[in-house]
């Protein structure tokens, strides 16, 4: 089982919908989590990190960790055609010092 | 403010050539990382450094060596570079364990 599992898609969701991303992790003591989103050919940029169980909202994105089920999510409502990227999920787990763990990422891509 | 910078943004090698690909960051960060992307592999640690004059290994150091010079600047050495290498390059820096991480622009580097 990989450390860290995401769907590496592409999900392809209209513009204005709702997209739904999910990254599942093993390290159940892991306390903080990371999306990043990645445009092809450029480098990994960070759009929101959670630490506490719930939702974590900033403008059209919203993070929601699920300790318990080991799972993090990322929702983008009002999706534009320039979130199309990967998205990746990214876990500190409670060990290995400054090492964070990142999935393969899911490609979004969003129709106009 | 610049962030982080990396030089080169490009390099070919033959087998069994030497380079160092550099990095500095002016967000007066604590720790810096280098990682290595592949397709569908995700982004794997090669080394990091927590502070100034410490570094340690990540999950796939063999074949590279790094230098933290100062708080700013941290490179990543190929001694003898192998067309396994061939890899797009990150560096990375965050403030400390908060792991919030801030990437530069990347190395595409091919080894033929």
């Amino acid at each position: 089982q990989k450390e860290v599992e995401q769907n590496s898609g592409p999900l392809s969701v209209p513009e204005g919908a709702i997209a739904s991303l999910n990254c599942t992790y093993s390290d159940r003591g892991s306390q903080s989590f990371f999306w990043y989103r990645q445009y092809s050919g450029k480098s990994p940029e960070l759009i929101m990190f959670i630490y506490s169980n719930g939702d974590k909202e900033d403008g059209r994105f919203t993070a929601q960790l699920n300790k318990a089920s080991q799972y993090v999510s990322l929702l983008i409502r009002d999706s534009q055609p320039s979130d199309s990227a990967t998205y990746l999920c990214a876990v500190k787990p409670p060990t290995g010092g400054f090492k964070t763990i990142f999935g393969a990422g899911t490609r979004l891509f969003v129709k106009a | 403010n610049a962030g982080v910078t990396q030089t080169p943004k490009f390099q070919v090698l033959k087998t069994g050539q030497s380079m160092t690909l550099q990095c500095a960051q002016d967000m007066n960060h604590n720790s810096m990382y280098w990682y290595r992307q592949d397709p569908g592999m995700g982004l794997r640690l090669i080394y990091y450094s927590a502070s100034e004059g410490t570094t340690d290994k990540g999950e796939v150091p063999n074949g590279y060596n790094v230098s933290r010079l100062n708080k700013r600047e941290f490179s990543l050495r190929l001694e003898s570079a192998a067309p396994s290498q061939t890899s797009v390059y990150f560096c990375a820096s965050s403030r400390g364990l908060a792991g919030e991480q801030y990437f530069g622009p990347g190395t595409r580097l091919t080894v033929t």
